[in-house]
């Protein structure tokens, strides 16, 4: 399967744990995005890298909220000191060249907080 | 304002009826228009792009694009039971790769 993929597919965790989601995008796509979705919602930008460089993350973000692509191929997607409010399908995205809105979605983390 | 609005439906159609669905957007400075479908608790799939005026068709999907009126829609021609789902409006403004989703809509075919 050569797709974005997304590990784990499902997480709860109580609250003021800390998580870490993992993406593995398309191997060829440089552009790597974070979404978040709830229920009744289209996905919300978090965070965009080219390559290993993080360009834009939205002011809308946590500071609880980190991301990492290191060498440019996978990402991982932190959160810190977990809320109830942060409870929602983590999906991640790639692309390549020109191309930002053909993107290729993940699977997504879904995030349950307690 | 949101920057992308859709009505959230659900819109219901008769199996074989054309399915319009209609998503506006406040930032003139958008360049590129796209349409996501996504089933029940799966993930967004791209069935189109547009990125000039007029009409865009890729099989039973025709794209409209009138950014004047800044609008966009997308017409299912034949609809299935099999193209129940929400339908995601996204739109990226020119020089950006980040785009903005609508909140999408519901549609329901029936048999």
């Amino acid at each position: 399967d050569t797709g974005v993929s997304q590990d784990p597919r499902h997480k709860i965790t109580k609250r003021g744990q800390n998580v870490t989601f993992r993406c593995d995008p398309i191997s060829e796509h440089n552009r790597l995005y974070w979404y978040r979705q709830t229920l009744g919602q289209g996905p919300e930008f978090l965070t965009y890298f080219q390559n290993e460089a993080q360009l834009e993350k939205s002011r809308l973000l946590s500071d609880r909220f980190s991301a990492e692509r290191p060498k440019g191929s996978f990402s991982t997607l932190e959160i810190q000191r977990t809320e109830q409010g942060d409870s929602a399908m983590y999906l991640c995205a790639s692309s390549k060249g020109a191309e930002g809105g053909t993107q290729y979605f993940g699977p997504g983390t879904r995030l349950t907080v307690l | 304002q949101k920057e992308v609005e859709q009505n959230s439906g659900p819109l219901s159609v008769p199996e074989g009826a054309i399915a319009s669905l209609n998503c506006t957007y406040s930032d003139r400075g958008s360049q590129s228009f796209f349409w996501y479908r996504q089933y029940s608790g799966k993930s967004p799939e791209l069935i189109m792009f547009i990125y000039s005026n007029g009409d865009k068709e890729d099989g039973r999907f025709t794209a409209q694009l009138n950014k004047a009126s800044q609008y966009v829609s997308l017409l299912i021609r034949d609809s299935q039971p099999s193209d129940s789902a929400t339908y995601l409006c996204a739109v990226i403004r020119g020089g950006s790769y980040i785009p903005t989703f609508g909140r999408g809509t519901s549609l329901i075919v029936h048999p």
